[in-house]
């Protein structure tokens, strides 16, 4: 199992980024896989979940903002990001399922003018 | 939300004794319950998952316990290593949610 973000970076406040997590090991479509953060000196926040049958989920902090996508045919999960706040920057993890086990080395989103 | 209530905030205890950690769910998560091991400026580590089962690479001497809404973690013969913050995560229900940590201190 192995899982590779990118897209993370600095971008101003109200900006977007996206994220995306290639997947390879399993299939996205067979499993569910979340999007996990980490803010500086903070602990870990479960961010948003795509579930196999494509049902998408999101905590109430990032919903409206964020959207979670993904390419079955590329085994790729995307987090699209918009309206960025200062309180959004963390390091980004994709994981595979609920507990952060299977994960990837992380992606840093700074939103900052 | 499912809140996870981690008691106590702080534990002092001496090296080669036990330590129990509590985590109690609001709600029932069932078994979905995980422990985590966090040293300062590292990443979680996974100690359990499934409430009872130990990640690869886990000493023995690391045992969870516990469904529904109660939980604890216990370990046994505490090592120089062990002292850090340890949290509880349910993934039963979304958004899944973490205790607030409980930092294990050498007496």
């Amino acid at each position: 199992v192995r899982l590779v973000e990118s897209g993370g970076g600095l971008v101003q406040p109200g900006g977007s980024l996206r994220l995306s997590c290639a997947a390879s090991g399993f299939s996205v479509s067979s499993n569910y896989v979340t999007w996990v953060r980490q803010a500086p000196g903070k602990g870990l926040e479960w961010v948003s979940v795509i579930y196999a049958g494509g049902k998408t989920d999101y905590v109430d902090s990032v919903k409206g903002r964020f959207t979670i996508s993904r390419d079955i045919s590329k085994n790729t999960v995307y987090l699209q990001l918009t309206g960025l706040r200062h309180e959004d920057t963390s390091m980004y993890y994709c994981v595979r399922g609920g507990i952060f086990l299977y994960r990837g080395q992380g992606t840093l989103v700074t939103v900052s003018s | 939300e499912v809140v996870m209530t981690q008691s106590p905030a702080t534990l002092s205890v001496s090296p080669g004794h036990r330590v129990t950690f509590s985590c109690r769910a609001s709600q029932s998560v069932s078994n979905s319950l995980a422990w985590y091991q966090q040293k300062h400026g590292q990443v979680p580590r996974l100690l359990i998952y499934g409430a009872s089962t130990r990640a690869t690479g886990v000493p023995a001497r690391f045992s969870g316990s516990g469904s529904g809404t109660e939980f604890t973690l216990t370990v046994t013969s505490l090592q120089s290593e062990d002292f850090a913050v340890y949290f509880c995560q349910q993934y039963d229900n979304w958004p899944f949610t973490f205790g607030q940590g409980t930092t294990l201190e050498i007496k």
